[in-house]
């Protein structure tokens, strides 16, 4: 089936340590983004691309990094510079289109923990 | 980009109809108006969108208001299962652009049995 898939679901990590996010769809989609959650909040857009080797800054892109090699698959990299990393990090895509009206398929989510 | 307003949270009864609102009062002429529900520890999932006319899904109805400032999401028969937060947001259709998507904190909808 189409979809996508964020892995790991549940990641630990030392203060100090980068972290790579996975998510890959197989869905065809051109965009794709990157979202952050924090308990009992909305959510907060870090990262998006539009098409393969671009990408855009989000609201809260301070901390992290992002590439788009391939057109289904856009890691996410929170690095050191993240002062508060742990948060559930959410991954959604969509397909291009002229009329721009598509909906965002989301992952499941990856649940980062900084010890 | 455009915002939208939600209530914090609403409370409904199993099986009777659940009205959510959201204010978008600086929506574009090319915006299109969204809602997404998250489960607890779940990805966001779409449930409706429409532009000027009231639309309608199995999961759900959006009525847009004629000056667009402003819409609702129906939820004709509410269940246990409908217990989620409910965001609305825009999205500009416009050109090559694919906007930024900001969701807001949306509404808590609390069903009781």
């Amino acid at each position: 089936d189409g979809g996508i898939t964020q892995s790991p679901k549940y990641l630990f990590r030392k203060e100090g340590q980068n972290v790579t996010l996975s998510c890959e769809q197989n869905l065809n989609h051109d965009a794709m983004y990157w979202y952050r959650q924090d308990p009992g909040q909305g959510l907060r857009l870090i990262y998006y691309s539009q098409i393969v080797n671009d990408f855009q800054k989000g609201d809260i892109a301070e901390g992290y990094s992002v590439s788009r090699e391939k057109k289904e698959s856009f890691p996410l990299t929170v690095t050191s510079a993240q002062k508060n990393p742990t948060a559930f990090y959410l991954c959604a895509s969509t397909e291009k289109g002229g009329r721009n009206t598509g909906e965002l398929f989301f992952g499941e989510g990856s649940r980062l923990t900084v010890l | 980009d455009a915002k939208t307003t939600q209530p914090n949270s609403m409370e409904s009864n199993e099986e009777e109809p659940v009205h959510l609102p959201c204010n978008h009062s600086t929506i574009s002429g090319t915006d299109y108006i969204h809602w997404y529900r998250q489960l607890p520890s779940q990805g966001p999932e779409y449930v409706i969108h429409g532009l000027t006319s009231n639309v309608n899904n199995r999961m759900a109805s959006l009525a847009i208001a004629e000056d667009r400032k402003s819409s609702t999401l129906i939820l004709h028969r509410a269940t246990l299962r409908d217990a989620a937060v409910y965001y609305c947001i825009l999205r500009d259709k416009g050109g090559t652009s694919y906007g930024k998507l900001t969701f807001g904190q949306g509404t808590i909808l609390t069903v009781h049995p």
